[in-house]
């Protein structure tokens, strides 16, 4: 299958500082790219979706201020935590495909830490 | 929107026997169905998915069914091994409006295969 990357594997800031998460798809062109947080023993939440060049449609509940997406390229799409809390603290994962070919591949996710 | 149901929630077997994962949808008009797996501390890897064309897949080892009428599909893995301990997530992908392409998950399965 393809592979989605994701830098950094993991992360550490102090409270009120700003974090950015890329997801690149290596050897695939991505129209759509997903994000998702995972909490502990829990399963995956959608935050938003991201098409390339477009702004990215954020779920219900989720802030679009706070969780900020680019999606520069085919290749690349960055999430941005502005401002991070101790309570942003999650798994953040990405996804990457075409959607109209059920392709979605997953990234090996973010290990975000807020102190 | 899409609401998928998944059980049980934690499921223990001895190496060689099978293992069986059920999972519900809400929206009939979802046409996708994948079943990911994901090791601890990584993201999810895609082992088997079917479309609503289809009534059963395999793969070696691993099977899904589908039933479109009661709206439920279910993952069997058999003669188990100590290496398919993880957690199991089914998803059931969006067709149409706003939600098109978004992938709604299960709560996940904790398998746990004992030598």
């Amino acid at each position: 299958g393809a592979v989605v990357s994701q830098h950094p594997s993991r992360v550490i800031c102090k409270s009120g500082t700003s974090v950015k998460i890329e997801c690149r798809s290596l050897d695939f062109q991505a129209t759509t790219m997903f994000w998702y947080r995972q909490f502990p023993k829990q399963s995956l939440m959608l935050m938003a979706t991201s098409n390339e060049g477009s702004k990215a449609t954020y779920e219900q509940g989720v802030e679009k201020d706070k969780f900020l997406i680019n999606h520069a390229s085919l290749t690349l799409s960055t999430l941005t935590v502005t401002s991070a809390h101790p309570e942003d603290s999650s798994f953040y994962i990405c996804s990457a495909g075409r959607v109209a070919y059920n392709e979605q591949f997953f990234g090996p996710g973010t290990r975000l830490t807020v102190l | 929107g899409e609401n998928v149901e998944q059980h049980p929630s934690t499921l223990s077997v001895q190496e060689g026997d099978s293992a069986v994962i059920k999972c519900t949808y809400s929206d009939s008009a979802s046409n996708y169905f994948p079943w990911y797996k994901q090791e601890l501390g990584k993201g999810p890897q895609l082992i088997i998915d079917i479309r609503s064309n289809v009534g059963e897949k395999k793969d070696q080892r691993i099977a899904v069914t589908l039933n479109k009428t009661a709206k439920h599909f279910s993952l069997h893995i058999t003669e188990t091994q100590p290496e398919d301990s993880a957690v199991y997530f089914c998803a059931a992908k969006a067709t149409g409006g706003t939600s098109y392409g978004k992938l709604t998950f299960g709560q996940g399965t904790i398998l746990t295969v004992h030598p």
